[in-house]
């Protein structure tokens, strides 16, 4: 059974740091693209990140680049997201997914983990 | 990027009643639209892949058929446990792109 479990969030103030990491057991994770998908409160779904399989190539939505840095440790079977200079516009629940690229794409998701960037 | 425009946002609809949730793409994608259940405080589900296709242990009364850039998913006898949160993404185009939600609840 495909299981991704995240970690790490919680409250930071404006211009702080926070790293989350999501845990994936029942799959070969080092055969498959993974990312980050978060929704603010009361707001839609939006993609944040992915990383391919290897770990060698990393994308991002524009509102994050330079800020949020996605990677992963397929030793571990475990992803991370860095996120640096946090805006209270991030404040979201972070959501860590399978991406079975190119074919079905986010098949598997997490339960997510709430980040709240507030003074 | 591509717009995904979801509808209705909210739906009350009685047990065994037939529900149809829209999704319209802002171009044409081809078929590689995906629909997601997702229960309160639960991880999101995969329902329906590649638009049309039931992903493997979801019940039969699920289904998508998509014509041009309108796709729609419908559930043929509304059951209890299909009460959730209901949504949309497009993975033709980077960056994947999400509907706004569609939550189903009992009349």
């Amino acid at each position: 059974e495909v299981q991704l479990v995240e970690s790490g969030g919680g409250l930071v103030q404006p211009g702080r740091s926070l790293k989350l990491s999501c845990a994936a057991s029942g799959f070969t994770f080092s055969n498959y693209y993974m990312a980050w998908v978060r929704q603010a409160p009361t707001k839609g779904l939006e993609w944040v990140a992915s990383i391919t399989n290897s770990g060698g190539s990393t994308y991002y939505r524009d509102s994050v680049k330079g800020r949020f840095t996605i990677s992963r440790d397929n030793a571990k079977s475990t992803l991370y997201l860095q996120m640096d200079s946090l805006r209270s516009e991030d404040t979201a629940t972070y959501y860590c997914t399978r991406e079975d690229y190119p074919g079905i794409t986010l098949d598997y998701w997490g339960q997510g983990v709430m980040v709240t960037v507030s003074s | 990027d591509i717009q995904v425009t979801q509808s209705p946002s909210s739906l009350l609809a009685s047990l065994g009643e037939r529900v149809t949730i829209t999704c319209q793409t802002s171009q044409s994608i081809s078929n590689n639209l995906n629909w997601y259940q997702q229960k309160p405080g639960q991880a999101p589900m995969l329902l329906i892949y590649y638009a049309t296709s039931l992903q493997t242990g979801m019940p039969s009364r699920f289904s998508g058929q998509y014509s041009g850039r309108s796709f729609t998913l419908t559930i043929t006898s509304l059951e209890p446990e299909d009460i959730a949160n209901y949504f949309c993404l497009q993975h033709y185009s980077a960056p994947w792109t999400f509907g706004g939600g569609t939550k189903l609840e009992l009349k």
